[in-house]
């Protein structure tokens, strides 16, 4: 597997403060993406990024914003985050031509 | 759009029996991937197997394995002599053309000792 990590694991936080999530890769993977997790909706894209400098918004990006400055680093930021981004969020890199998509080990987001 | 459908929300069968979980989607494309994933209860998300939708031959890797029937979109996973360990969450998922997964709603298994 992707040698893939997510910090932190777990964070709690207040209504209205801003929150950053990292996910961090060392396969050099090109693509990269965040998906959000919640009871009876499976997985949703919130965005990916096909290269450095470049994303691309998912099905759910609304209050959500990215940034890839690096290969290795895909960071997820809530600009001011709200009860309904309580959640459990995954990253995953992917190869292209395989479609094959590698999980980093999922943050568990509370917002109070 | 594509979409993945996964009918059954929560299965359970004894240890060491056979049990099929099913899993039908809609693409346009010509080729692409299919896949399963399993979650158990560390959440952790694992590739169980996968599929090119251009090979004939059914994917398995040891106790699991897959009945692909294209024409009727259709993409089932089997896993025999089930254990405890296989008690998780699976997710089926297909490819499409813009790298990304179009992901079904999941089905709950839970193997009884």
């Amino acid at each position: 597997d992707a040698g893939i990590t997510q910090s932190p694991r777990h964070k709690v936080t207040e209504t209205g403060t801003p929150v950053t999530l990292r996910c961090h890769q060392t396969e050099n993977h090109r693509y990269m993406y965040w998906y959000r997790q919640d009871p009876g909706h499976g997985l949703r894209l919130i965005h990916y990024s096909y290269g450095v400098k470049d994303t691309d918004k998912g099905e759910v990006s609304d209050g959500y914003s990215v940034s890839r400055s690096k290969t290795e680093d895909f960071l997820l930021t809530l600009e001011s985050a709200t009860s309904s981004q309580t959640s459990v969020y995954f990253c995953a890199t992917s190869v292209p031509g395989t479609d094959t998509q590698y999980f980093g080990p999922g943050t568990r987001l509370t917002v109070l | 759009a594509q979409t993945v459908t996964q009918s059954q929300p929560e299965m359970s069968v004894q240890e060491a029996e056979t049990v099929t979980l099913s899993c039908t989607y809609d693409t346009s494309e010509n080729n692409y991937y299919l896949f399963w994933y399993k979650q158990p209860p560390s959440r952790q998300m694992i590739l169980v197997i996968r599929q090119e939708a251009y090979k004939q031959q059914n994917a398995t890797e040891n106790r699991f394995s897959v009945n692909f029937q294209k024409a009727a979109k259709s993409f089932s996973l089997k896993i025999s002599d089930s254990q405890l360990g296989d008690t998780a969450m699976y997710f089926c998922a297909s490819g499409d053309s813009n790298y990304q997964l179009i992901w079904g709603a999941g089905t709950k298994l839970i193997i009884k000792p």
